[in-house]
């Protein structure tokens, strides 16, 4: 089935331990991102891949960091988690077909920082 | 600057009854590209339909249509005789594209609730 996974679906940590959340797809994409969805602002870009070793920062990169050394594998990392970083936060793959690039989404990882 | 406006924070119908979803956007690229979403309730996120910025067709798909007007920088969303399964939030969201990358922005998003 084709599909994206994130890893945990729930996590609640402290302010300054550093976590990362795991997102990959089995769709042989190019691309792949991470958003946050918070209430009232939809969904924010983090960061951005468009191929292996190839990232850019969205509209939120600060206290984020991400790495794709694997086309498959697009990792979130909040080396110092802080209260304003808990969000809902979704990864997406995309290819480009016909000139489209609609996105595919995972179920989301809600992440609580105290 | 890029930027999406969703300005109907929640709109309640009736069941049966017809509803428009506005999306206006800005963008000073030439080439970009429109989506709509959906998250009902459960939570993920459904890819509904894009639209290319040199396509301007409008689109039917069953109850769903889609009015794709540049000129007015609006990409709007119609749900026909509308279903308690309709209830959802809805997003709208443009791509940039060449020196853009894969930046895309999306709006506050829509909810809409239909009752029965």
């Amino acid at each position: 089935e084709a599909q994206v996974t994130q890893n945990p679906r729930y996590l609640i940590t402290v302010t300054g331990k550093k976590l990362t959340v795991t997102c990959s797809q089995n769709m042989n994409h190019e691309y792949m991102s991470w958003y946050r969805q918070d209430p009232g602002l939809g969904l924010r870009q983090i960061y951005y891949s468009m191929n292996v070793e190839v990232t850019d920062k969205g509209d939120v990169p600060e206290g984020y960091k991400v790495s794709r050394k694997e086309k498959r594998n697009f990792p979130l990392i909040l080396e110092s988690p802080s209260p304003n970083q808990t969000s809902l936060y979704f990864c997406a793959s995309s290819f480009e077909l016909a000139g489209g690039y609609e996105q595919y989404f995972g179920p989301g990882t809600r992440l609580t920082v105290t | 600057a890029q930027k999406v406006t969703q300005a109907q924070t929640e709109i309640s119908v009736v069941e049966k009854e017809d509803v428009t979803l506005d999306c206006v956007y800005e963008t000073r690229d030439t080439t970009y590209y429109l989506f709509w979403y959906k998250q009902p309730p459960s939570g993920e996120l459904v890819f509904l339909i894009r639209r290319n910025s040199f396509d301007e067709q409008n689109e039917i798909s069953g109850r769903y249509s889609w009015n794709f007007q540049k000129s007015t920088s609006s990409f709007n969303f119609t749900i026909t005789a509308s279903q308690v399964v309709d209830s959802a939030v809805y997003f709208c969201a443009l791509k940039r594209s060449g020196t853009g990358g894969f930046k895309t922005i999306f709006g506050a998003g829509t909810r809409l609730f239909v009752k029965a």
